[in-house]
Parts: structure tokens; sequence; C-alpha cells
């Protein structure tokens, strides 16, 4: 497998700016995950598809954050009117089933590194 | 609800073991243990599932005691590649995502 991909993987904007990511997952995998990471914490959930259904939202998620998955495959995470707590880590994971099941893994990329000045 | 890594940091010589742990105030289903480098993706070690059983690769090894709703990581005679900040992520019953802990800060030095 090619892993999971995420582009890019810096972006510097102002504050009031809208931003969007990438995320390819493992191409076979089912469900897809984003997660945000502040400097020292560990990965916080903010939303998940299921092929291209977005079936959780985080409470953290405000309606600035919009996430879709068309067709199943790749998926964009778009921040509208950026401000600078939005400044973070943005991962994207994506596994086959439901972690909860036995050795599915999460496949993490390397995130995309948000500074909003 | 986040679960609870202790300690936060920790400080070896390299050939030295560690333990991490990993507390949750719910009933947990599963737990995974990541080791993320700095500027790098989390990757992953390996699940546990309800049943406390161990798991182990290499000199890593972990276990989970469902009656306390904690899982400990065993690393033994560490290794400099070890260093890294671990992250346990748990599931409860049905849960459809994991919840990772604050994470464990481990520096192995020479």
């Amino acid at each position: 497998d090619t892993g999971v991909s995420q582009d890019p993987r810096h972006k510097i904007t102002k504050r009031g700016q809208n931003v969007t990511f990438r995320c390819d997952p493992i191409s076979e995998h089912n469900r897809l995950y984003w997660y945000r990471q502040t400097l020292g914490q560990g990965p916080e959930f903010l939303t998940y598809f299921q092929n291209e259904a977005q079936l959780e939202k985080s409470r953290l998620l405000s309606d600035r954050f919009s996430a879709e998955r068309p067709k199943g495959s790749f998926s964009t995470l778009e921040i509208q009117r950026t401000e600078q707590g939005d400044s973070a880590m943005y991962l994207c994971a994506s596994s086959l089933d439901r972690p909860v099941k036995a050795n599915e893994k999460l496949f993490f990329g390397s995130g995309t590194q948000l500074s909003v000045l | 609800q986040q679960p609870v890594q202790s300690p936060q940091a920790v400080i070896l010589r390299e050939g030295e073991d560690a333990v991490i742990n990993c507390s949750s105030s719910k009933a947990l289903y599963s737990v995974h243990w990541y080791r993320q480098k700095h500027g790098e993706a989390p990757i992953f070690l390996m699940i546990l599932l309800k049943g406390g059983e161990q798991k182990g690769h290499d000199k890593i090894s972990a276990s989970f005691n469902e009656k306390k709703q904690q899982s400990s990581l065993y690393l033994t005679a560490s290794q400099l590649s070890y260093s890294g900040t671990y992250f346990c992520g748990t599931a409860i019953q049905g849960a459809q995502k994991l919840v990772f802990g604050q994470g464990t800060r481990l520096t192995i030095n020479p």
C-alpha cells in the first residue's frame, strides 16, 4: 500500500482567510478520519466518513469547518474564516473497519500543519 | 472522555526499561498504542481487546486490565529508536472512533 497522503504539508494563512486540505487514504479503506493535534497533546477527533457518508462530527467542529469525501475516495477539510485558534496539525487517518475490531489499526498521514497569523 | 496517560514524560538511558500507563473512566472495549516522532505520522504499535490479553513484539509489549480500565505499555532494554511520544487510543463497545490520551514523551539517551 502507498500509505495515507496529505496535502499540503504546511499552510500559512492570514486570519479570516479560507483554507482547504486534502487527504488521500489507502485505496481499499472504507473509513476515513480527521483529527486535530496541538503541540503537546494527543490527536483530537473531528469527524469520520464511512465511504462517502459523514457519520459523526465532534461538537468541537464549528460551522466554519466542513468536510467532504466525494465518491468515497479522497477527502477535503475546509476551514472558513480562519482564526488563530485554528492553528494546529490536521491529521487524516484511514482504516478498513471500526477500530474496536481486532487488528483494525488506523493508518495516519503525516498531517497538514496550519499556522494562522 | 479522554483517557489519562502517565507519566507525561520519561527520560531513560539506552538499555533501561519503561512503563507507560493509560487509564479510562469508561468501560473499554479496545486499546490501541501508537508512537509518533517529531514531525511524523503516528505509527501503530499494537491493539489490545477486552479480555486482559498481553501482546508484544520485539521488546515492546502491552497489557489490558479491563477491571481497572487500564492498559500498560512495557518497553524493555530501550533502544535509541524508541524515542518519541506514545499515545493510547481507546474505544468503548460500539464506538466508531478512537479517543486518544495526551501522550507520554519518551527520551532515550545514549
